[in-house]
């Protein structure tokens, strides 16, 4: 079975510093990806980053970044230079195999990001 | 950009009574998902649907949920029965195909059974 754990249930940044988020998840198996999602309190769900477990090289989307270590099976995300409208709740999810197979999300973190 | 479309965007039934959560995922996504969100809590996968079929449901989705793509764009989730504990934010997703590009979600329904 795949698990997703987030033991960080609140944190908060300061604006223009960084943050990192954790997320350590559990699967037997080789192709998966991970992703970061973000829910502000509009509550759509967005997507902010993914990784692909083949690639040792770590994803990058502007101010948003992760901290791939496979052996380790951590999966973290860096927001630099935090904004306001970086508050939301963030999810991370592993998805394994083929297409069309669920996404397992973890329990969320929830960033508030202050002036 | 393409949205997933979710209406209503909150519902409030009677316990014991039948509802009909509706979504349009992006027209040329081939996956559609259902997931739900009790309030506070993780976002947990219902069911995903391909090809005019269940491809893979979760423990939650017994008897009493059903999909259906009744037409070539609407994706419905009904709870048929619906309890107390049924209400939760659902989300309906849909994605290309490959896990790589991840799924794309609507803004979500909020049922609220009383």
């Amino acid at each position: 079975a795949q698990t997703v754990t987030q033991s960080q249930p609140e944190m908060s940044v300061q604006e223009a510093e960084t943050v990192t988020l954790s997320c350590t998840y559990d699967t037997s198996e080789n192709n998966y990806y991970l992703f970061w999602y973000k829910q502000p309190p509009s509550r759509q769900m967005i997507l902010v980053i993914r990784q692909e477990a083949y690639k040792q090289q770590n994803a990058t989307e502007n101010r948003f970044s992760v901290n791939f270590q496979k052996a380790a099976k951590s999966f973290s995300l860096k927001i630099s230079d935090s904004q306001l409208g970086d508050t939301a709740m963030y999810f991370c999810a592993l998805g394994v195999g083929q297409a069309g197979t669920a996404l397992i999300f973890g329990k969320g973190t929830t960033l508030s990001v202050s002036s | 950009e393409p949205e997933v479309t979710q209406t209503p965007s909150h519902q409030v039934t009677q316990m014991g009574q039948e509802v009909i959560l509706r979504c349009v995922p992006i027209s040329n996504h081939l996956y559609f998902y259902w997931y739900r969100q009790i309030l506070g809590q993780k976002v947990e996968f219902l069911v995903s649907f391909y090809n005019n079929e269940i491809s893979e449901k979760s423990e939650i989705f017994d008897d009493q949920f059903s999909v259906e793509r009744p037409d070539g764009s609407n994706f419905t989730l009904k709870i048929r029965s619906t309890k107390l504990e049924d209400s939760a934010m659902y989300f309906c997703a849909s994605s290309v195909g490959l896990i790589f590009y991840g799924y794309t979600f609507g803004s979500g329904t909020r049922l609220t059974v009383v």
